[in-house]
Formats: C-alpha cells, structure tokens, sequence
C-alpha cells in the first residue's frame, strides 16, 4: 500500500527566502507525481505534474524534482512571497498490477507561511 | 480557463438523512473522482468513474455512498444515511487523459457537516 510523507509539517520563513518543501512515497512503481497548493478552506490547485520518467520540472519560482527510484520529491520555491503562503500537498498515482491506478495518494502537507 | 464547479459549498444536514452533492467536471473530460478530506487530515480518495461506470473505490467508498454521472454535464456523490463522521470537505476532480500524462483538477469542496 502506498504512504506518502511530508515533511516538515509546518515551515515559517521570511519573505524573499528560497526553500524546499520534501515528499517521500513508499513504493517506487508510480505513474507520475503531483504537487498541489491548498488555501484555508478552499480547494486543490495544481502546480505541477511529474511523469514518472522526469526528473523535474518548472513552473515560474516552482521547481519539482523527482527520484523515483528513492522515493523522493521535492518543491523548490524561489524568492518566496507572502502570496505563497498555503499548504503544499504532494500526490502520487501508483501503478497498480495490469490497471491504470485512477487513485492519487495524498500527503499530509506542510503549512506554510511566508512573512513580510 | 475551464474549471470544475462544486455544489453547494455548505451543507448541514441531521444524521440519517441523505445528501446529494454535485459537480460539474471539465467539459472535455473523461475521468470523474470523488475525494474527501476530514478536518486535520489527509485527502482520501473515495471513488473514480469513466464512462458511465465505477472503475474503483476505496474502502471507504461503502453502500451508502453512489455516484452517478445522470447527465452530459453532472457528476453527483449520494450519501444514503448520513453518519457524524462523514463530516469532511468532499472534493470532486477530473482529468482528459489516465496514466503517466494524467492531471487531476480539482474543484473548490463542498463543506458538509453533519449534525
């Protein structure tokens, strides 16, 4: 069964900072990889999607790594601003036997908030 | 740009009765799934549809819940008897395409609090 993991669950830093947000997933045979931003009581947004034969890719100050073969990915934000604080979900699609797994596995999150 | 649309955003309801929530999935889209996100924890998947019919469930996904797909446009999960722990946010997603190239988009949740 797959798990997915984020950590840290909670990152506070000052505007302007660069970091990295971390996800690990158990199980290796995945289909692709997903990274979602969630604002308090509202939905998914999707930032960026990672096949599972790339090893990153790029969305304006959003860089994603993948490791498959680790278990790995990772959220690089550039140049971080307030507007960026939310929380950052992590989603893996497992290939599952002879079928196209429909399901994504979550990630707990990590909240994070950016101050000025 | 196209985006799936929940309905309604709110919903309280008394245990035992039923609910009916609705999504409008992107028009172009194949692939129709329900998620759930209890307060403080992670999105669960629940349920995933593509032409007409459920292509898998979890094992949350038990015999009081359904979905149905009743239009060209609709795509609703019923909850038969409401129970206290079914109180959760409820996200509907789509997606074109399944696999390596696939990206699920999610609509806004509907909040449902049952009482």
């Amino acid at each position: 069964k797959q798990e997915v993991t984020q950590i840290p669950a909670a990152l506070s830093v000052p505007e302007g900072e660069n970091l990295v947000l971390n996800c690990s997933f158990t199980d290796s045979a995945i289909y692709n990889l997903q990274w979602f931003r969630q604002d308090p009581g509202k939905g998914l947004t999707s930032l960026l999607l990672i096949q599972s034969s790339q090893r990153e890719q790029t969305s304006g100050r959003l860089n994603a790594s993948l490791d498959k073969s680790s278990g790995r990915s990772t959220l690089y934000i550039a140049a971080s601003q307030p507007g960026d604080s939310a929380t950052y979900l992590c989603a893996v699609k497992s290939i599952r036997g002879e079928t196209s797994g429909s399901r994504l596995t979550f990630g707990e999150g990590t909240q994070l908030t950016v101050n000025p | 740009e196209p985006e799936v649309t929940q309905t309604p955003s709110h919903q309280v309801t008394q245990m035992g009765q039923e609910v009916i929530l609705r999504c409008v999935p992107i028009s172009n889209h194949l692939y129709f799934y329900w998620y759930r996100q209890i307060l403080g924890q992670k999105v669960e998947f629940l349920v995933s549809f593509y032409n007409n019919e459920i292509s898998e469930k979890s094992e949350i996904f038990d015999d009081q819940f359904s979905v149905e797909r009743p239009d060209g446009s609709n795509f609703t999960l019923k909850i038969r008897s409401t129970k206290l722990e079914d109180s959760a946010m409820y996200f509907c997603a789509s997606s074109e395409l399944q696999g390596v190239y696939e990206t699920q988009y999610f609509g806004p949740g509907t909040r449902l609090l049952v009482l």
